[in-house]
């Protein structure tokens, strides 16, 4: 069955003060590592997807990267518009054929 | 326009009672999903659909059914309603199995 861990479970930061979010998984082949954001009352928006070792993806202030165990969401310089819930799942073409997700990390960034 | 949408946004029912809950995509997406949120904010798939097979989480009661009129709906029907299942509800929507997901924003259900 596939795992996934997302740590820290809670976060809070300094606007301006960067930091990485963290991705634990076991799967039995992985076909894709996501990313998302789900802000309060609306559902899970898309963010990135890597697929092997060593890939990495950015877009404005978050970049993920991906390594054979774990997946990190770095975010540079953060802004109080980057609060959300940052969820992270797994595709391995098992169980109901769906993404597993992470239990997420809630990331508040202060003024 | 909205890309995954389902109605109703907040439902509220009693123990017993048999609902459901209705998504559309205008993406034109071949596979659907159906994922449960609960209290502790897990997401938990339930189904995933296309036009030709579905495959059923074994978690999930055989009270949750979905049903699909068409390769752009995928409605989630609910016998017996239980305390257990006020939860958050997700209808998602992707190209193909294993690509990414697009949510809708939700279905609150309250099970009194």
């Amino acid at each position: 069955e596939d795992q996934v861990t997302q740590s820290p479970e809670a976060l809070r930061l300094q606007e301006g003060e960067s930091s990485s979010l963290n991705c634990s998984y076991t799967v039995s082949g992985l076909r894709g590592l996501f990313w998302y954001r789900q802000d309060p009352g609306k559902g899970p928006e898309f963010l990135f997807t890597l697929y092997s070792a060593g890939e990495e993806k950015e877009k404005e202030r978050l970049k993920a990267t991906l390594t054979k165990k774990e997946s990190f969401l770095h975010i540079t310089a953060p802004k109080p518009e980057d609060s959300a819930t940052y969820l992270c799942a797994v595709y391995s073409g098992g169980g109901a054929d769906g993404l597993t997700f992470g239990k997420g990390t809630h990331l508040i960034i202060q003024p | 326009d909205t890309a995954v949408s389902q109605t109703p946004k907040y439902l509220v029912t009693q123990m017993g009672n048999d609902k459901s809950i209705k998504c559309e995509q205008n993406l034109g997406h071949d596979t659907m999903y159906w994922y449960k949120q609960d209290s502790k904010k897990f997401l938990k798939i339930m189904f995933s659909y296309n036009n030709k097979e579905l495959i059923i989480n074994e978690t999930v009661p055989n009270r949750f059914s979905p049903k699909s009129p068409d390769k752009a709906h995928l409605n989630l029907h609910i016998n017996s309603l239980e305390l257990g299942d006020s939860a958050v509800y997700f209808c998602a929507s992707s190209q193909v199995a294993g690509s990414p997901l697009h949510f809708g924003n939700g279905t609150r259900l309250t099970v009194t």
